[in-house]
């Protein structure tokens, strides 16, 4: 019973073209995240949503769209992919905004744009 | 400056070495995390302090809120423990998301 998902694991595309990421949770967590770690490995977070809501938004381009159906599902829409888009994406979930809970990590999915 | 800084960046240790890899913040928090990072990619939390020290099994996790500092240590390191380590900050300010260090490789050759 995988707690995080996340699909597809990779993903190898063309410039310009339009792509989505899955990710889902089963642990009943109110809170999910998307980060983006780069090519030295740093991770960076990209949105917060809490309870379908958008919480952060963190001066990512307007080419990358969050998506939230319900709470157990937090998807990625990128338009226009960019070569500086390629980076191995992560969706995270924690239980809520407050509490002090531990994380739990998708397994990424790596992007190839080329 | 990144707020959140560790060191060393890379490590590289004999089977059954102890290790210790540190983490300094200069911001203020409600929790540290460290994550453990295997090749393939996947996150896995290790550890969540707010104070004091974690043990499991062989990691023994601790932070001095004062200082800003935390440690993380592996006892009789093993080749399995080569990944790279994370350390990550809960900003009193930015509500639940992580702020990152930049990764420490840590390599256990047999």
């Amino acid at each position: 019973d995988t707690a995080v998902s996340q699909t597809p694991k990779y993903l190898v595309t063309q410039m310009g073209n339009d792509k989505s990421i899955k990710c889902e949770q089963n642990l009943g967590h109110d809170t999910m995240y998307w980060y983006k770690q780069d090519s030295k490995k740093f991770l960076k977070i990209m949105f917060s949503y809490n309870n379908k809501e958008l919480i952060i938004n963190e001066t990512v381009p307007n080419r990358f769209s969050p998506k939230s159906p319900d709470k157990a599902h937090l998807n990625l829409h990128i338009n226009s992919l960019e070569l500086g888009d390629s980076a191995v994406y992560f969706c995270a979930s924690s239980q809520d905004l407050m509490t002090d809970g531990g994380y739990t990590f998708g397994s990424g999915t790596r992007l190839t744009v080329v | 400056k990144n707020e959140v800084e560790q060191s060393p960046q890379n490590l590289t240790a004999q089977e059954g070495e102890f290790i210790t890899i540190n983490c300094s913040y200069s911001v203020g928090i409600s929790a540290l995390h460290w994550l453990q990072q295997h090749p393939g990619g996947g996150i896995v939390s290790l550890f969540m302090l707010s104070s004091g020290k974690k043990k499991h099994g062989r990691l023994i996790a601790t932070i001095n809120i004062q200082e800003k500092h935390s440690s993380l240590h592996i006892t009789a390191s093993h080749p399995r423990d080569s990944a790279v380590y994370i350390c990550a900050v809960r900003k009193s300010t930015s509500g639940s998301r992580l702020t990152f260090g930049e990764g420490t490789q840590l390599t256990v050759n047999p």
